[in-house]
């Protein structure tokens, strides 16, 4: 069975850095292009970030660029989050796929606030 | 960026009538790039369609998608209890990948 666990999230001030994880079982982690997306309370799904099968490549919505890094090891997906911003409030999912999106975790809750 | 708008927010009906969601994009999806997901309250997301009209494993053959270009519609044809939620599109032709707004799909 495909599970995706996330955790890292809580609550952070303004211009800080938060590392959140993916614990990937159930299926070749390797073979998977992976991402991260998100939804801040109330509102829609957006997407965050997507790093390659092999994490040569990785991709960001031009809101994180620059203050957020995808990266995986193992098993594991990760997003080193800097400089956050009350805006980036929001559950960040973890997701198998690069593209569309077949497994999702449960989530974890960021909270920038002061 | 292309723009996903969902049409309608708010959909009521009874469960047993057929339930048809729009998602048009502001330019042209490449190769029929579009997802469709089903989200409950307090649930991650899941995927019911992908590349417009091929259903996701374990998704019941109620649940169709068709559309190509800048059109596309999710039908269930016949509404169980637990299809009330929200539905929302997502475009990955193109980057950035975009999502709709979501559709709430409500019982009447």
């Amino acid at each position: 069975e495909v599970q995706l666990l996330e955790s890292g999230g809580g609550l952070v001030q303004p211009g800080g850095s938060l590392r959140l994880s993916c614990a990937a079982s159930g299926f070749t982690f390797s073979n998977y292009a992976m991402s991260w997306v998100r939804q801040a309370p109330g509102k829609g799904l957006d997407y965050v970030s997507a790093i390659s099968v092999g994490g040569g490549g990785t991709y960001y919505a031009d809101s994180v660029k620059g203050r957020f890094t995808i990266s995986r090891d193992k098993n594991t997906l990760f997003l080193q989050m800097n400089s956050l911003r009350a805006e980036d409030t929001a559950i960040y999912y973890c997701a198998r796929g690069g593209d569309n999106y077949d497994y999702w975790g449960q989530g974890t809750l960021v909270t920038v606030s002061s | 960026e292309i723009v996903l708008t969902q049409s309608p927010g708010t959909l009521s009906l009874s469960p047993g009538e057929r339930a048809t969601l729009s998602c048009r994009a502001s330019q042209i999806v490449i190769s029929s790039y579009l997802a469709w997901y089903q989200q409950k309250p307090g649930q991650a997301p899941r995927l019911l369609i992908y590349g417009a009209s091929n259903r996701a494993t374990g998704i019941p053959d109620r649940f169709s998608g068709s559309g190509s270009g800048t059109d596309f519609t999710l039908t269930i044809s016949r509404l169980e209890p637990e299809d009330f939620a929200v539905y929302y599109c997502q475009q990955y032709g193109r980057s950035p990948i975009t999502f709709g707004q979501g559709t709430r799909l409500e019982i009447k």
